[in-house]
């Protein structure tokens, strides 16, 4: 069974520009959740995506956001870059919403790089 | 507001050596907490779920335990290998949010 997927797996942009980000969750899976990983603040909570809608938002900006299609594949997207705004992006899937007793299963990140 | 703390920040044993990692949480309304491991650049993989109700889980050489009452975790890794060298995280989802909540992790070096 094939993991988690993202794409791309690296991404340099500059400041101002827009990106999209796109995770694959297992099959069968249909929560999508997104991380932000940064040295300074660690992994913090994005959102989460179950049956195409949002469930759960972190405490970011609205710059980000995302969406989830019927297949379960989610993508997030980031406007206005900003220096900050570099990090590990991480997705995570499970069967079911995480407000339960899913395990999560997360892909190998984006790695975006704003300059 | 759900904090996780982990103790100590780094850790460097001799190969062969039993180990203990902490975790520890402020709001003990949780559903699960979860021990992952992450290599330097890599995504995270999951190593053991401890549901709510549950004491501890093992897996191979790992044992991980689970207090809530006292909001604490606890991940043992028996017979260190230099293959082990890792970050390990704890999360825990929080029953107040449903959202995972990460602790800062545990880098460990195991010398050969």
């Amino acid at each position: 069974k094939a993991g988690v997927t993202q794409t791309p797996r690296y991404l340099i942009k500059t400041r101002g520009q827009q990106v999209t980000l796109s995770c694959s969750p297992i099959s069968g899976h249909r929560s999508v959740s997104w991380y932000q990983q940064t040295p300074g603040q660690g992994l913090q909570f994005l959102f989460e995506y179950f049956s195409e809608t949002q469930r759960n938002k972190g405490n970011f900006p609205g710059r980000f956001s995302g969406r989830q299609f019927s297949n379960s594949r989610s993508e997030m997207n980031v406007s206005t870059l900003e220096l900050g705004d570099s990090a590990l992006y991480l997705c995570a899937s499970s069967l079911e919403p995480s407000g339960g007793y899913n395990e999560q299963f997360f892909g190998p990140g984006t790695r975006l790089t704003v300059l | 507001k759900q904090e996780v703390t982990q103790i100590p920040a780094a850790l460097s044993v001799p190969e062969g050596e039993n180990l203990v990692l902490n975790c520890s949480f402020t709001d003990s309304a949780i559903y699960n907490l979860q021990w992952f491991r992450q290599d330097p650049g890599k995504g995270l993989t999951s190593l053991l779920l401890i549901q709510s109700s549950q004491r501890e889980q093992t897996s191979g050489r790992l044992n991980a335990s689970l207090d809530k009452s006292s909001g604490r975790s606890t991940l043992y890794i028996a017979a260190s290998q230099p293959g082990d060298s890792a970050t390990y995280l704890c999360a825990v989802i929080s029953g107040n949010t449903g959202k995972l909540i990460f602790g800062q992790g545990t880098t460990l070096q195991v010398k050969p």
